[in-house]
């Protein structure tokens, strides 16, 4: 089984720009969720979309968005970026939602913000 | 809020000697237990979990220990090798998975 794939791997961006980024999860699960990790901060929760509907979301700004499509395909997005924003962004897929099932890690974003 | 501390931050051990890294929690809630390991450029990868049932889980050179009442967990890697320098990753979960700031680890050769 293929695993979760991340595009693009890597992002330079300007202050003030958006992006979106991609995750395809393992095939046959549902659930998608986003973390940022940093040196500082280590890996922070974003959110979690599972069927297509958010079931919880971390403690960011409503810059961060995400979606997820009907083949459990997600996007997040970032608008109006910071300069804090510089991170690694990974997405982890799972059978089920919430965060007992074992989490799947894709290879992640490297955005980084000029 | 939800918090997992994790201890030390980084780690030197000599090859063939015992890796111990530490986790405490602290919402009772908690009920999965996995520890995530990550090489540079890439994801995390899960390396072993255990549910609050059991005070032991072992697969191959990895072992976690879990304590209910003292909450706190933690990994224990035998006959470290080099290979195993990575970055480890403690995590609690409920209804979303909470991580620990990571422990960096160096065998030594």
């Amino acid at each position: 089984k293929a695993g979760v794939t991340q595009t693009p791997r890597y992002l330079i961006k300007t202050r003030g720009q958006q992006v979106t980024l991609s995750c395809s999860p393992i095939s046959g699960h549902r659930s998608v969720s986003w973390y940022q990790q940093t040196p500082g901060q280590g890996l922070q929760f974003l959110f979690e979309y599972f069927s297509e509907t958010q079931r919880n979301k971390g403690n960011f700004p409503g810059r961060f968005s995400g979606r997820q499509f009907s083949n459990s395909r997600s996007e997040m997005n970032v608008s109006t970026l910071e300069l804090g924003d510089s991170a690694l962004y990974l997405c982890a897929s799972s059978l089920d939602a919430g965060g007992t099932d074992t989490q799947y890690f894709g290879p992640g974003t490297r955005l980084t913000v000029l | 809020q939800q918090q997992v501390k994790q201890s030390p931050q980084s780690l030197i051990v000599q090859k063939g000697g015992i890796s111990i890294i530490n986790c405490a929690y602290e919402n009772t809630a908690f009920d999965y237990f996995p520890w995530y390991q990550q090489f540079p450029g890439k994801g995390p990868a899960l390396l072993i979990a255990i549910r609050p049932d059991v005070s032991e889980k072992k697969e191959g050179r990895f072992t976690i220990s879990f304590n209910k009442s003292a909450k706190q967990f933690s990994l224990h890697i035998m006959d470290s090798q080099p290979g195993d320098s990575a970055t480890y990753f403690c995590a609690a979960g409920y209804s979303t998975l909470t991580f620990g700031k990571g422990t960096m680890l160096l065998v030594s050769p």
